[in-house]
C-alpha cells in the first residue's frame, strides 16, 4: 500500500505569512493528488486536487504543485479563516491514504 | 448540487454494530465510487474503504478487514457502513466522500456531513 509522509505536522504563523506543507509518496503517483481543509466539527473541504487544480469557490492563495512523489501545499498570504488542519490524500489507487496532517495554528 | 446525507449520530455499547446511511443526490449514484472515512478526536483523517455502487464492489483497509460492510441501495441512491465488534476505539465521527474520476483526473470532492458514532458501556 502507498504511504504518504506529510510534514511538518504543526506549524505557528502569522496573518500574511506564506505557508508551505510537504507531501511525499511512497511511490509514485502521478499528480493523483488533494489537499483537504478540515476545521473542528465540519467535514473535510477540498482545496486541490490532481496536485494543482484549485477546487471551485477556493480562494486563489492556494495552490498546489508536484507530481510523482513530491507535493506541496501553498497558501501565499495566511488569513485568519485558514487556521485549520491539513491533509493530502493520495487517489493514484486503492487503498487510499491520508497524510498525518498539519496544524497550522496562530503563532 | 452534489449532496451527500449522513444519517443521524449513534450510542453504542462495546461488542454492538452500527450501520451509517450516505443518501445522494445531485448526480448519478452509480458513477462515482463512495469512500468510507473517519475521525477519532484529535486523531487524523482514516481511510476506511470504497464501494462501487453500480458493481456492489468493494474494497477495506487492512485495519477494518472483517469487521466492515459497505453496501449500496441503487434505487434511492444511498450507501451504508456496518462496523461490527465495536470498542471505544470506535468512537468518531464517521464520513462518506465521492470519489469523482474520469480519464484524466480524480478528485474525492464531495463529503457527507459526517455521523459521531460514540461507543461506551
Amino acid at each position: 500500500a502507498i504511504q504518504m509522509t506529510q510534514s511538518p505536522s504543526s506549524l505557528s504563523a502569522s496573518v500574511g505569512d506564506r505557508v508551505t506543507i510537504t507531501c511525499r509518496a511512497s511511490q509514485g503517483i502521478r499528480n493523483d493528488l488533494g489537499w483537504y481543509q478540515v476545521k473542528p466539527g465540519k467535514a473535510p473541504k477540498l482545496l486541490i486536487y490532481a496536485a494543482s487544480t484549485l477546487q471551485s469557490g477556493v480562494p486563489s492563495r492556494f495552490s498546489g504543485s508536484g507530481s510523482g512523489t513530491e507535493f506541496t501545499l501553498t497558501i501565499s498570504s495566511l488569513q485568519p479563516e485558514d487556521f485549520a488542519t491539513y491533509y493530502c490524500l493520495q487517489d493514484f489507487k486503492y487503498p487510499l491514504a491520508f497524510g498525518q496532517g498539519t496544524k497550522v495554528d496562530i503563532k | 448540487q452534489v449532496q451527500l446525507v449522513q444519517s443521524g449520530a449513534e450510542v453504542k455499547k462495546p461488542g454492538a454494530s452500527v450501520t451509517v446511511s450516505c443518501k445522494t443526490s445531485g448526480y448519478t449514484f452509480t458513477t462515482s465510487d463512495i469512500n468510507w472515512v473517519r475521525q477519532a478526536t484529535g486523531q487524523g483523517l482514516e481511510w476506511m474503504g470504497w464501494m462501487n455502487p453500480d458493481s456492489g464492489d468493494t474494497g477495506y483497509a487492512q485495519n477494518f478487514q472483517g469487521r466492515v460492510t459497505m453496501t449500496r441501495n441503487t434505487s434511492i441512491g444511498t450507501a451504508y457502513m456496518e462496523l461490527s465488534s465495536l470498542t471505544s476505539d470506535d468512537t468518531a465521527v464517521y464520513y462518506c466522500a465521492r470519489a469523482y474520476m474520469t480519464s484524466s483526473f480524480s478528485a474525492v470532492d464531495f463529503w457527507g456531513q459526517g455521523t459521531l458514532v460514540t461507543v461506551s458501556s
